[in-house]
């Protein structure tokens, strides 16, 4: 299977900053990548797929990037409603992989 | 709207089986693939098993195959997952997940805890 690694782990920061996520996967998987957000006791929501288009409904403040073996998530100014788990999934292989999370804080 | 409602965990023993179901309502399920994804406090998120909109491609988790059967009815707008064999190990919050290659919608999940 091919393994995703997110870092950081966690991640503090305020309102308004400026906040990136990284996701790396152990062989390349061109651009076929998602991105969820996971508020706590709900089911993970479809941010980003095909590593940089942007799912119907998402504020633009979110936007991915990326391609091969390393890819991006960023939030332009986090607002109080993004204080969540982000997790990453490729589709390059049948086997669907998701990174371990990103947690972003309040600092 | 579209609504996934996944109902049937339960507390179940060592080597027990259990039926999960999903219930699918606010688009052509029909004309959907559909997915189990479930996720452990220790193990993050997991794919689990996928099924096309026909039924006629099928594939699962190394971890559960052999053990997990997916089935669905469109006529009933329904999926289902069919777990044999549980262990310990398949204590998770399952959830059913539309789409071919990522997912964009899921239900609220389901408890699975395999205890004795």
């Amino acid at each position: 299977d091919i393994q995703m690694t997110q870092s950081p782990s966690t991640l503090s920061a305020s309102v308004g900053d400026r906040v990136t996520i990284t996701c790396r996967a152990s062989q390349s998987i061109s651009n076929w990548l998602a991105w969820y957000q996971q508020q706590p006791g709900k089911a993970p929501k479809l941010l980003i797929y095909r590593a940089s288009s942007l799912e119907s409904g998402v504020p633009s403040r979110f936007s991915g990037s990326g391609s091969g073996t390393e890819f991006t998530l960023t939030i332009s100014s986090l607002q109080p409603d993004d204080f969540a788990t982000y997790y990453c999934q490729q589709y390059n292989t049948y086997s669907r992989t998701f990174g371990q999370g990103t947690k972003v804080e309040i600092k | 709207e579209v609504q996934l409602v996944e109902s049937g965990g339960d507390l179940v023993q060592p080597g027990g089986s259990l039926r999960l179901s999903c219930a699918a309502s606010g688009f052509t399920f029909s004309s959907y693939s559909m997915n189990w994804v479930r996720q452990t406090p220790g193990k993050g998120l997991e794919w689990v098993s996928y099924i096309s909109s026909s039924s006629s491609t099928i594939y699962y988790a190394d971890s559960v195959k052999g053990r997990f059967t997916i089935s669905r009815d469109n006529a009933k707008n329904s999926l289902y997952l069919q777990m044999n064999s549980l262990r310990a190990e398949d204590t998770a919050v399952y959830y059913c997940a539309r789409g071919v290659d990522y997912f964009d919608n899921w239900g609220q999940g389901t408890l699975v805890t395999v205890s004795s």
